[in-house]
């Protein structure tokens, strides 16, 4: 089992609907961030959070320490949101302290 | 600053000769990984500096794989005799830990996409 999971793996929706994308993690975190990956590999933090909700424009994500998950929210998708989110966790336990744990990520194809 | 940069950006090699990737990162940022990622997979952890220190090593990082950080800042992956299996995408990012040793969001480079042929 991967020590972080994401669902779905795919994810096709139309224009202006909401999405949701999910992550639950089987270690002890300091952080969980959201990233976005575009064709040609290029990676952007979305998000970072410990705790709680962060809202930027029309995404939102939210973590649940108690049940290890968190969720990817985007509001009135667009096309241009096709992408592939991936969830990535910084372990604090054991070996792993201070590593990025990577999910294999969610291909959102977002149609006009 | 503009960021997290890798050179080069593509690398066309013939299996077993050696190849070098850099990752220059974001300047005050202390800590630094190396990631591969292979078509349809999210990335593999190989390897994370914290200064000049290598903290960590994956399973996945063979003798073959080696990795320097000299002064803390740039970072230099080697691959020797490459391999077929090797050609992927390899990723470097950075971060900075700050207080109590809380990380701060990890920015990516665009990666250096290895071929093997």
């Amino acid at each position: 089992k991967n020590e972080v999971e994401q669902s779905p793996q795919n994810l096709t929706a139309q224009e202006g609907e909401f999405i949701t994308i999910n992550c639950s993690y089987s270690v002890g975190i300091s952080a969980l961030h959201w990233l976005q990956q575009h064709p040609g590999g290029g990676i952007v933090s979305l998000f970072m959070l410990s705790s709680g909700k962060k809202k930027h424009g029309r995404l939102i994500a939210t973590i649940n320490i108690q049940e290890k998950h968190s969720s990817l929210h985007i509001t009135a998708s667009h096309p241009r949101d096709s992408a592939v989110y991936i969830c990535a966790v910084l372990s604090d336990s054991g070996g792993s302290q201070g590593n990025l744990i990577f999910g294999k990520g969610t291909k959102l194809s977002v149609k006009p | 600053d503009t960021g997290v940069s890798q050179d080069p950006r593509h690398k066309i090699t013939k299996r077993g000769q050696n190849v070098t990737f850099r990752c220059d990162p974001i300047s005050e940022h202390n800590r630094l990984y190396w990631y591969r990622q292979t078509l349809g997979q999210g990335p593999e952890f190989l390897t994370y500096f914290q200064n000049e220190a290598q903290l960590e090593k994956s399973r996945l990082l063979s003798d073959r794989f080696s990795a320097e950080r000299p002064k803390g800042s740039f970072s230099t992956l080697e691959i020797q005799r490459t391999e077929q299996g090797d050609s992927a995408m390899y990723l470097c990012a950075s971060s900075s830990t700050i207080g109590q040793g809380l990380n701060t969001e990890a920015f990516f480079g665009q990666g250096t996409r290895l071929t093997v042929v």
